[in-house]
């Protein structure tokens, strides 16, 4: 069955103690992997798309790597704006037909 | 640049009614995504269209329908209304750089049905 996990559920952090999310995958055909973040009470932000196992993304303190079973979302020096869920998802099937997403991870950085 | 927008913001409705959420994506954006979000079952998605046609759909009843317009605005319409539909829905755009995707999301509507 196509799933995704995401892990821990909830990861509290002191300020600048760096860290990584992890979301892992069962699917067949993967066509890309995708990382957002969500505020409360607002629609997810893009963050990155991932194509190919090896593949890195960074932007600021977040760098995203790919490999064949899962993701990772490595925060360096996090700050407390960083505070927010993490969730990813994959687009896979025969046909890119399937979007399936992670049930997220929940960030707090504590000042 | 203007971003995603979402009509209306909110919305109640009763069992058995039928309800019709409006998206305006971002100018020069022609795919149009759109997704169900709850506390139990998270983040799910609907159904894509690019171009006025449906290009991906996910697990959802016949209940949940959705058209393109040739200005790339879409809509969704949930018939038959359930108390299992309220729910945050949510629709991006996206547009593709080459192989990259990059998609951005409007801030929803939430819908309760009583």
């Amino acid at each position: 069955e196509d799933q995704v996990t995401q892990s821990p559920e909830a990861l509290r952090l002191q300020e600048g103690e760096s860290s990584s999310l992890n979301c892992s995958y069962t699917v067949s055909g993967l066509r890309g992997l995708f990382w957002y973040r969500q505020d409360p009470g607002k629609g997810p932000e893009f963050l990155f798309t991932l194509y190919s196992a090896g593949e890195e993304k960074e932007k600021e303190r977040l760098k995203a790597t790919l490999t064949k079973k899962e993701s990772f979302l490595h925060i360096t020096a996090p700050k407390p704006e960083d505070s927010a869920t993490y969730l990813c998802a994959v687009q896979a099937g025969p046909s890119y037909d399937k979007v399936i997403f992670g049930p997220g991870t929940s960030l707090s950085v504590i000042p | 640049k203007a971003g995603v927008t979402q009509t209306p913001r909110y919305l109640i409705k009763t069992r058995g009614q039928q309800v019709t959420l409006s998206c305006s994506p971002i100018s020069g954006h022609r795919s149009v995504s759109w997704y169900q979000q709850t506390p139990g079952q998270g983040l799910q998605f609907l159904f894509e269209y690019f171009s006025e046609t449906q290009r991906n759909k996910g697990n959802f009843p016949g209940r949940f329908s959705g058209r393109q317009f040739s200005n790339s605005r879409s809509e969704m319409n949930v018939s038959t209304l359930e108390l299992g539909d309220s729910a945050l829905y949510l629709c991006a755009s996206s547009f593709t750089s080459g192989l990259q995707e990059t998609q951005y999301f409007g801030p929803g509507t939430r819908l309760l049905v009583l």
